[in-house]
């Protein structure tokens, strides 16, 4: 079973801001929280990981509560080509385990 | 670099009979997973292999099997071939210890008739 909790979907209007929240109430002390998306027919694309800490990369932000059992994926321009499933799982670091996908958030950009 | 390759892209196969699909990793890669995603749902993993040892095995029947070569590619074969077994069929490449996530390939679509 996923150990994450996301809504089924989301829109949100081009240019603006994106934010996918994720729950995470189990998630172990070793544990990483991942995103990832799927354009459709494609493989899902890694965007971003964290364990405590809020990070950023060029594609998107990851904010992660302070008691780490929820997060919010924000992607600050949203575009067309970021309509995607977006997926919430947290993994241990170590490049070995296996993810758990659950059925992710369907996000659409509105032009 | 290339990214993670996969082949075929789509395939076309007949009940009861057998598959072979195809992966090769990112150069560097030594871990390989195999995940399955039924359409509307999420992937779910398959097998994990690392240094030619499998490593991992999700909830899947004995029809399916996987190996990795010394190169590191990998290939999964599925046995007596049922309609439910249709799906995208996605390969995953990662350095162990990596700090960027999996690397998965565009997939293979396989189709029982």
């Amino acid at each position: 079973d996923a150990k994450t909790t996301q809504p089924p979907s989301m829109d949100c209007a081009e240019g603006r801001a994106a934010n996918l929240p994720c729950n995470h109430s189990t998630i172990s002390g070793n544990e990483y929280v991942y995103w990832y998306r799927q354009i459709h027919s494609q493989g899902p694309q890694y965007i971003i990981h964290g364990l405590k800490n809020n990070e950023t990369n060029e594609m998107a932000s990851l904010i992660i509560t302070e008691d780490r059992k929820s997060s919010t994926l924000i992607l600050p321009h949203a575009t067309l080509r970021d309509t995607a499933v977006y997926y919430c799982i947290v993994s241990t670091h170590f490049g070995n385990e296996k993810l758990t996908f659950g059925t992710g958030t369907r996000l659409t950009i509105i032009p | 670099d290339a990214g993670v390759t996969q082949s075929p892209t789509h395939l076309i196969k007949t009940r009861g009979q057998q598959v072979t699909l195809r992966c090769s990793p990112i150069s560097g890669h030594k871990s390989v997973s195999w995940y399955q995603q039924v359409l509307g749902q999420g992937p779910q993993f398959i097998f994990q292999y690392y240094e030619k040892e499998e490593r991992g095995r999700g909830n899947f029947p004995d029809r399916f099997s996987a190996r990795q070569f010394p190169n590191y590619s990998s290939e999964l074969n599925v046995n007596a071939l049922l309609l439910g077994d249709s799906a995208l069929y996605l390969c995953a490449s990662s350095y162990l210890m990596a700090n960027y996530g999996y690397t998965f390939g565009s997939g293979t679509r396989l189709t029982v008739v």
